[in-house]
């Protein structure tokens, strides 16, 4: 069965440092997600991506924050600077573009640590 | 805004005994609504879903959940629980926009006991 895949499984950064999370969605998807999991909150929203750009964002999702679909397969969360409260798990999620097709798949996750 | 709630944070349920979990949402429209399982360690595991038509949806590992429109409502019940449904179980709405992005409940974390 067709997963949702993310590398790597766990990054730890220093404060500053700039990270890439990766994620390669379902095959045949179109519509690509990043959600983040603080420790002991509630999954959160950060952005959505069709159609090689970004359709919505949250108000996480601010100018230290970026994605890219650099190629047909791959889809990337890149954070410039980070901080300590990015400290969370980075969670991809890809869906398809058809119609009564709304539920999307999630990959494991990245858990970021950053110190 | 959106919003779903979900009431119980900690459920324990003896193996064999049947579960329910509750969902509530808040949204304008029509909700997409979604259940999540997360075992230790592990991503978000679609259970099931309701998009329209009947209210009562099934799901995998025997679990169903009701949608409840009066109620603004979808909670998720399986009759005889397994040792391996002990997880967090996450509730989700959904928006009819573009970018169908997902809001979440808070999660209930379900212990079963021997």
């Amino acid at each position: 069965e067709p997963e949702v895949t993310q590398t790597p499984s766990h990054q730890v950064t220093q404060m500053g440092q700039e990270v890439i999370l990766r994620c390669v969605p379902i095959s045949n998807h179109l519509y690509f997600y990043w959600y983040r999991q603080i420790l002991g909150q509630k999954v959160e929203f950060l952005v959505s991506f069709y159609n090689n750009e970004i359709s919505e964002k949250s108000e996480i999702f601010d100018d230290q924050f970026s994605v890219e679909r650099p190629d047909g397969s791959n889809f990337t969360l890149k954070i410039r600077s980070t901080k300590l409260e990015d400290s969370a798990m980075y969670f991809c999620a890809s869906r398809e573009d058809r119609a009564n097709s709304y539920e999307q798949y999630f990959g494991p996750g990245t858990r970021l640590t950053v110190t | 805004a959106q919003s779903v709630t979900q009431p119980d944070i900690h459920i324990t349920v003896s193996e064999g005994a049947s579960l329910e979990l509750r969902c509530n949402y808040s949204y304008g429209a029509t909700p997409y609504l979604f259940w999540y399982v997360q075992s230790p360690g592990q991503g978000l595991q679609l259970l099931l879903k309701y998009f329209s038509g009947d209210t009562l949806v099934q799901g995998i590992k025997g679990f169903e959940a009701e949608f409840k429109r009066s109620q603004s409502s979808f909670n998720l019940r399986k009759p005889s629980v397994h040792w391996s449904d002990a997880a967090e179980y996450f509730c989700a709405v959904g928006e009819q926009a573009a970018g169908n992005k997902l809001t979440f409940g808070g999660g209930t974390r379900v212990l079963v006991k021997p």
